[in-house]
């Protein structure tokens, strides 16, 4: 068990530019979520996936903002035309879809816009 | 809408020392789970411990343990023994076992360890 990765670790942009962050889930789990983390302050929920399915997106989910699992594995974030604003720490997290269902986290990618 | 408030935005024990974190919650839900996250710095969220609302067992993981009191909607974390290692950010989080399950989290508490 490798855990949940994210990819890149860091990534700094000049405001206005399109940024895709990926999440790789733990193997054999098949719900995904994605939180966006500011300084000082708990992660909010952006949206989730079960397999392949986007099924609820919260009101932070700006529609400059759009997340894909294709083939039910890893996921994409793609934050389009960012403003600094979009500057925070997005985690991803995985979990088995069964109770508990505790969901396991990545180490997060922390998005910089200039 | 479910809230979850941590009311101490940092503290500290000494080494060896045991402190408590406290955590509230406002739901109307019944069907939900409570989780303490601890974050040391620049690392990721890791699970501390978790608790089924319909146990009334207070859920222990070694040197943490919770104290649940449901009509109170309070959960609180103790940690017992305390190491230089268990300082981080911890945070308090709700989950309506529902279709979408997402955690909504407190602000968490900054937790100093000191030697």
């Amino acid at each position: 068990d490798t855990g949940v990765s994210q990819d890149p670790r860091h990534k700094i942009t000049k405001r206005g530019q399109n940024v895709t962050f990926r999440c790789d889930p733990i193997s054999e789990h098949n719900r995904l979520y994605w939180y966006r983390q500011t300084l000082g302050q708990g992660p909010e929920f952006l949206t989730y996936f079960q397999n392949e399915a986007q099924l609820e997106k919260s009101r932070l989910l700006s529609d400059r903002f759009s997340a894909e699992r294709p083939k039910g594995s890893f996921s994409t974030l793609e934050i389009q035309r960012t403003e600094q604003g979009d500057s925070a720490m997005y985690l991803c997290a995985s979990s088995l879809g069964i109770a508990p269902d505790t969901q396991y986290f990545g180490p997060g990618t922390r998005l910089t816009v200039l | 809408a479910q809230t979850v408030t941590q009311s101490q935005p940092e503290m500290s024990v000494q080494e060896a020392e045991t402190v408590t974190l406290s955590c509230t919650y406002d739901t109307s839900e019944n069907n939900y789970y409570l989780f303490w996250y601890k974050q040391p710095p620049s690392r990721q969220m890791i699970l501390v411990i978790r608790q089924e609302a319909y146990k009334q067992q207070n859920a222990t993981e070694n040197r943490f343990s919770v104290n649940f009191q449901k009509a109170a909607k309070s959960f609180s974390l103790k940690i017992s023994d305390s190491q230089l290692g268990d300082t981080a950010m911890y945070f308090c989080a709700f989950m309506i076992y529902g279709s979408a399950r997402q955690l909504t989290f407190g602000s968490g508490t900054q937790l100093t360890v000191l030697p």
